[in-house]
């Protein structure tokens, strides 16, 4: 089955700076690869996701990238605020059907004022 | 209009006693899923359901029994439960061609 490992596991940034968080996965058939982020007492919210047909996608400050050679994915952060402190999972997919989306065990990002 | 939602947001019971959580979607989707979150936030997969038919179950007790009455309702009972069921379950609605999950807004069970 996939497995997805995520770092680092905890990650302080100062507010304005750029925060990266990377994951690499396992199977090689995965083609969709999500991200969440989970506020304190909140369910995880779907953020931003990429399809292995491409290398980079951009949604404002948040930025992700796939390398399916290597196979591992990052988020990007950029300008971080206050607002950005949160747990991250990324997670990886088959896509298509029924299939199981599997998480990482997840970013602690704290942004500092 | 909440699109994922889970009762009760909080859960406190003795151990030994069976309780039960439910969720509910409005999403349309045919595919819903049962999570479990730890103290160190880790996401375990328990249960999934497709058009109320059963497709993963992920070496979860048989303490904890899931029930889906239609596609839109995905239930979780627990029976006998023990110290250890203490987590956040959440519940998860998935579709659309890449499968993209939405999650409810969980429930925090403490077992005492």
């Amino acid at each position: 089955g996939e497995n997805v490992e995520q770092h680092p596991s905890t990650l302080s940034v100062q507010e304005g700076d750029s925060a990266v968080i990377k994951c690499t996965y396992s199977d090689s058939a995965s083609n969709y690869f999500p991200w969440y982020k989970q506020e304190l007492g909140k369910g995880p919210q779907l953020i931003i996701d990429i399809r292995s047909n491409v290398g980079e996608k951009k949604d404002q400050r948040i930025a992700v990238t796939l390398n399916k050679t290597a196979k591992h994915f990052s988020l990007h952060i950029t300008e971080t605020q206050p607002e950005d402190s949160a747990v991250y999972f990324c997670a990886a997919s088959r896509g298509g059907g029924y299939q199981k989306v599997t998480f990482g065990t997840g970013t602690k990002l704290q942004v500092i004022p | 209009d909440t699109a994922v939602s889970q009762t009760p947001k909080y859960l406190v019971t003795q151990m030994g006693n069976d309780k039960s959580i439910k969720c509910e979607q409005n999403l349309g989707h045919d595919t819903m899923y049962w999570y479990k979150q730890d103290s160190k936030k880790f996401l375990k997969i328990m249960f999934s359901y497709n058009n109320k038919e059963l497709i993963i179950n992920e070496t979860v007790p048989n303490r904890f029994s899931p029930k889906s009455p239609d596609k839109a309702h995905l239930n979780l009972h627990i029976n006998s439960l023990e110290l250890g069921d203490s987590a956040v379950y959440f519940c998860a609605s998935q579709g659309g061609v890449y499968n993209e999950q939405f999650f409810g807004p969980g429930t925090r069970l403490t077992v005492l």
